[in-house]
């Protein structure tokens, strides 16, 4: 059973260009959260996916934005990039109806240059 | 903004040593406090979920402890090995919230 997988693992990109990152959910998950963990800090919760649809969100600007799609796996979208958007970008899943446990993935390292 | 509260930030102990760290964190709306462990490129382990307060978990030789009413949660690490080497992170859900607020972790380094 292949748990949270993410992709890539490594991304380099120049600001103002647009990135996705991608997310698979453990099997029988039906719910995604993004979290951002910028160098010295815990992860700080971009939000959440469930149905399709942006359920939850966090203190984090219009340039994140995000989708889910019917398989459930889900993309996380970053437009016009900032040097502070530097960070590594976990995506953790988990089920709506079967508590509160979630399980992550390794994450993706974003440097913007 | 909630704040949870990790420390210490860092603590190296010898192999054979016991050890443990504290989460703090708002008592209102209380839900579920998480524990993780991070091993370097690899994805957070849960350890432990923990919900009702005076609640005492226990996975090998590490244990956690809750106290909801007073707002902390205590990781207790018997026996450090080295492979015992990692992050260890507290999470809060609280209220209504789907989501975790981390508190920025505490590094263990195990020394042989």
């Amino acid at each position: 059973d292949a748990g949270v997988t993410q992709s890539p693992t490594h991304l380099i990109k120049t600001r103002g260009q647009q990135v996705t990152l991608r997310c698979s959910p453990k099997s029988g998950h039906d719910t995604v959260s993004w979290y951002q963990q910028a160098l010295g800090q815990g992860p700080q919760f971009i939000f959440q996916y469930y149905e399709e649809e942006e359920r939850q969100r966090g203190n984090f600007p219009d340039r994140f934005s995000g989708h889910q799609f019917p398989n459930y796996s889900s993309e996380l979208n970053v437009n016009a990039l900032l040097l502070g958007d530097s960070a590594l970008y976990l995506c953790a899943s988990s089920f709506t109806g079967g508590g509160t446990e979630a399980f992550f993935g390794q994450g993706t390292r974003l440097t913007v240059v | 903004i909630l704040n949870v509260e990790q420390s210490p930030q860092s603590l190296h102990v010898q192999e054979g040593d016991s050890t443990n760290f504290t989460c703090s964190f708002p008592s209102s709306n209380f839900y579920a406090l998480h524990w993780y462990r991070w091993e370097t490129a690899k994805s957070p382990e849960a350890l432990f979920v923990m919900t009702l307060n005076g609640d005492e978990k226990k996975k090998g030789r590490i244990s956690a402890t809750l106290n909801t009413k007073e707002g902390y949660s205590y990781l207790y690490i018997k026996g450090s090995q080295p492979e015992d080497s990692a992050t260890y992170l507290c999470a809060l859900r609280s209220g209504s919230a789907r989501q975790l607020t981390f508190g920025s972790g505490t590094q263990l380094t195990v020394l042989p």
